[in-house]
Order: structure tokens, then sequence, then C-alpha cells
């Protein structure tokens, strides 16, 4: 258990709707980082938030908006869905920007 | 942007055989990270790096960060079944060390 809680587990939605996935980061850490995985793929890295504010950003869609909260945890907003946004989504979190990530056990996003 | 080459993309071995995987950059690195994905599950931190030349061992793992820093070697000795999974390098640059650049991963299959 890496401390770090992400929810929900799984999450089947139609094209065109909205979704909110939840993220607490390990009890310390300040920054949370968001990635995607597709079917095969390697870690793609969407967005990084430290200690409330946005860090940096990776290849997240115009569609998918972030927040980390004054209580450190984080949502990411996917609306519009696509049948292409179907993957699992991980959230990772660490003590400092840069420093060792340790990632939740994900939301499976299953878009029909 | 910067960008870590790991190979091999994927690869399929006999229980007992000894595995090598490395990654490697055209820039100098601070710090070199190796994760295990298990199928389903999040990356899980294996071993950590900080010191060019250093030789890490966790079990039948050992990693090594490379001299020149510009690389880095992670060997499986004597594989076995539950060694399956998808291994990931990261690594922090010198030139910015709040950011974490992840390789594309190796796939790894045991055949029992």
């Amino acid at each position: 258990d890496s401390g770090v809680t992400q929810t929900p587990k799984h999450l089947i939605t139609a094209t065109g709707q909205r979704v909110t996935l939840r993220c607490s980061p390990r009890s310390g850490d300040l920054s949370v980082y968001w990635y995607q995985q597709s079917l095969d793929q390697g870690l793609q890295f969407l967005i990084q938030y430290y200690n409330g504010e946005e860090r940096a950003k990776g290849n997240i869609l115009e569609r998918f908006s972030a927040q980390q909260f004054p209580d450190l945890h984080s949502e990411l907003n996917l609306s519009s869905l696509e049948l292409g946004d179907s993957a699992l989504y991980f959230c990772a979190s660490s003590l400092g920007p840069g420093d060792e990530q340790f990632f939740g056990p994900g939301t499976r996003l299953t878009v029909l | 942007g910067q960008q870590l080459n790991q190979s091999p993309q994927s690869m399929f071995i006999q229980e007992g055989e000894d595995v090598s995987m490395n990654c490697t950059s055209s820039s100098i690195f601070n710090t070199w990270l190796w994760y295990k994905q298990d199928p389903g599950e999040g990356p899980v931190l294996l071993i950590a790096l900080y010191k060019a030349g250093e030789l890490t061992s966790n079990g039948r793992l050992t990693a090594q960060f490379g001299i020149t820093r510009k690389d880095s070697f992670l060997n499986i000795s004597a594989s076995i079944p539950s060694d399956v999974g998808i291994y990931f390098c990261a690594g922090q640059p010198r030139s910015n060390n709040r950011k974490l650049i992840w390789g594309l991963g190796t796939s790894l299959a045991v055949n029992p």
C-alpha cells in the first residue's frame, strides 16, 4: 500500500459525459501528479500540482482539467468524453517536485 | 524536451534466465529510479539511485547509476513468473531537479 488513494476504482460512462476522479496523496506529500495509461501504452504525464498550485503540464487535453485543494487532495475532471479516453488514470504523490513518486491503485475509466 | 530511451521495449524469457534493461539520455541526470508495474496496478518503486557509479540491490534486482550520469541499468537474476510486468525508468535531470522524466517502459513476460 503506497498510501495514495484513488476513487473510484472503476468507472463506466457514455460518450459526451463528464466524470471526476479523486486522489488523496500520502500524508506529508505536497506534490500530486496525474497520468493516463491506455492499453499497452506507457505512462503519459498529464499534470502536476504542488501545494495547491499547478506546477507542470504534460499532454493534457483541453477537455481535461484538474485542481489541488487546500487539504492537498486532487481531482481530475474529464469532460465531453470520447471512446479514446478509456484508460487507466493514475495519481501519484511526492514530498516535493522531482522527488520519488508513489502511485495510487488507479481508476479504470471505460467510455462506451 | 528531454527524453529517456528505455530498451528493450519488450522481452519474453524463460523462467530462471537473467534479464537486463537500460535507460539512456542525452543529458546528465542527478537521480535514477526504477519502477515496476504489475498488471492492473500502479507502478511501485523498486530501486532509487543518487550517485554516479552507485550499484544498489533489492533481492534479485540490481540497478546501477552510470558513470557518465546519462544512463542506468536494471538487472534481474534468476527470473520467476511473478517478475512479469512493465518496468519503468525515471530520472531527475540536472538541468531541472523539480522534474521527473519517464521512460516508455520495458514489458517483461516470463515463461514458466
